[in-house]
This record gives C-alpha cells, structure tokens and sequence, in this order.
C-alpha cells in the first residue's frame, strides 16, 4: 500500500493561509488523494480530494504537484475551529475500500 | 438527522465482560467500517464490510466480531474484554469507489476496568 509522509505538527496564526504538506512518492497511478481531519473529541471528516488536477471547496483547496508525488491542502484564512489533526490518505485499491490512516499533522491555530 | 450514529457513547465495563456497540447509517451506503483510536490518537482499521463481504484487520483479536444485521447497520461485538481493549471506536460509511468520501460517527469512548 502506498504510505504518506506528514509532518507531526504545524503552528499557524488565526486569518493566515495554512499549508499542510504530504509526501506519497509511492503513488500509484489511479490513487486519489483524500484529507480528512479530526477535530478534538469528533470523529474524522471529510475536507477534500483530487487525482490529477487542482481542487478547490468551501473548507479548503489542494494543490497536487505534477508528478504526483505530493500534495499540498490549503486552508485560505486558517481560525480557531480549525485546529484539528489533517490526515492525508491514497484511496488503496485493495478490496474493502479501506481509508488507512497515518500519524497525521497536529494543526494549533494561535489568535 | 445524524448521518452515521453510534451508541452508547460512552461505555464502562470490566474485563471479562462481553459488550456491543451499534452503527447506524442512513446514507443508503453500501460499505461500513471500524476503526479503533487508542491513547496515542492513531486511527487503526478493524473491519470493513460491503455487500455481506467482512474483511478483516489481520491484527484484530477474535475477540471482535462485527455483525451486520441489515446493509444500514454494522455492530461491534466485543468477547471477553480486556484492559488493553480500551479505545475510542469509531464507525463509517461510504460508497464503494476510489473517490467517494467517507462518513464517521462520533464515537463510542470504550473503558474497561
């Protein structure tokens, strides 16, 4: 299964841009790129997902590198209900359709 | 309406005993999860179940056993639980392809004493 690389934790300031890296350079090449984040005491929730292209939605937008081989999710004007652990996932092909979850990046949002 | 629901939320019980956990999901997916979070946050999967299909997390004791009565429904069934069996377990949902999200229920903090 291909694995994603986070960095543990991030500091940002409230109503500045955030950008969250994820390193997949084992990607294959029909895996989509999906983040999800925990809030605390919540279980995980969807944020955004993309292949190939660029993504944007109301939370957040993901920028994919041309190789694939990283990812980058973007949080616009970061808040304080956005302190959360992000955890970037590869949709595994493999049969139960399971999202495996790595360590993820621990977000603290500072006001 | 809650999309995925899990009760009870908060479960305390001593070891030995034998308990259950219930998801709901009103999605109309075709594929429901668990997943255990322990102490240190890490989100491990337990099962996945889609279309009668059970695959099972080589790692789980047989102790779990999840029981799907209906396609809206995926319970936990725990056998003679231990200390170490204590966790945050979550339940979710989602339609079978490689670019369908995933619902997760809230929750159901487990405490074995």
């Amino acid at each position: 299964d291909a694995k994603t690389t986070q960095p543990n934790s991030m500091e940002s300031n409230e109503e500045e841009p955030v950008h969250l890296p994820c390193n997949h350079s084992t990607i294959s090449g029909t895996d989509y790129i999906h983040w999800y984040r925990q809030l605390p005491s919540q279980g995980p929730e969807y944020v955004i997902h993309g292949l190939t292209s660029n993504v944007n939605n109301r939370m957040a937008s993901l920028a994919i590198a041309e190789d694939r081989k990283s990812s980058t999710l973007i949080l616009h004007r970061a808040t304080l209900r956005d302190a959360a652990v992000y955890y970037c996932i590869l949709r595994d092909n493999n049969a139960g359709n399971m999202l495996t979850f790595g360590g993820g990046t621990r977000l603290m949002v500072k006001p | 309406d809650t999309a995925v629901s899990q009760t009870p939320k908060y479960l305390v019980t001593q070891m030995g005993n034998d308990k259950s956990i219930k998801c709901e999901q009103n999605l109309g997916h075709d594929t429901m999860y668990w997943y255990k979070q322990d102490s240190k946050k890490f989100l491990k999967i337990m099962f996945s179940y889609n279309n009668k299909e059970l695959i099972i997390n080589e790692t789980v004791p047989n102790r779990f056993s999840p029981k799907s009565p209906d396609k809206a429904h995926l319970n936990l069934h725990i056998n003679s639980l231990e200390l170490g069996d204590s966790a945050v377990y979550f339940c979710a949902s989602r339609t079978t392809g490689r670019s369908t999200e995933a619902f997760f229920g809230q929750g159901t903090r487990l405490t074995v004493v």
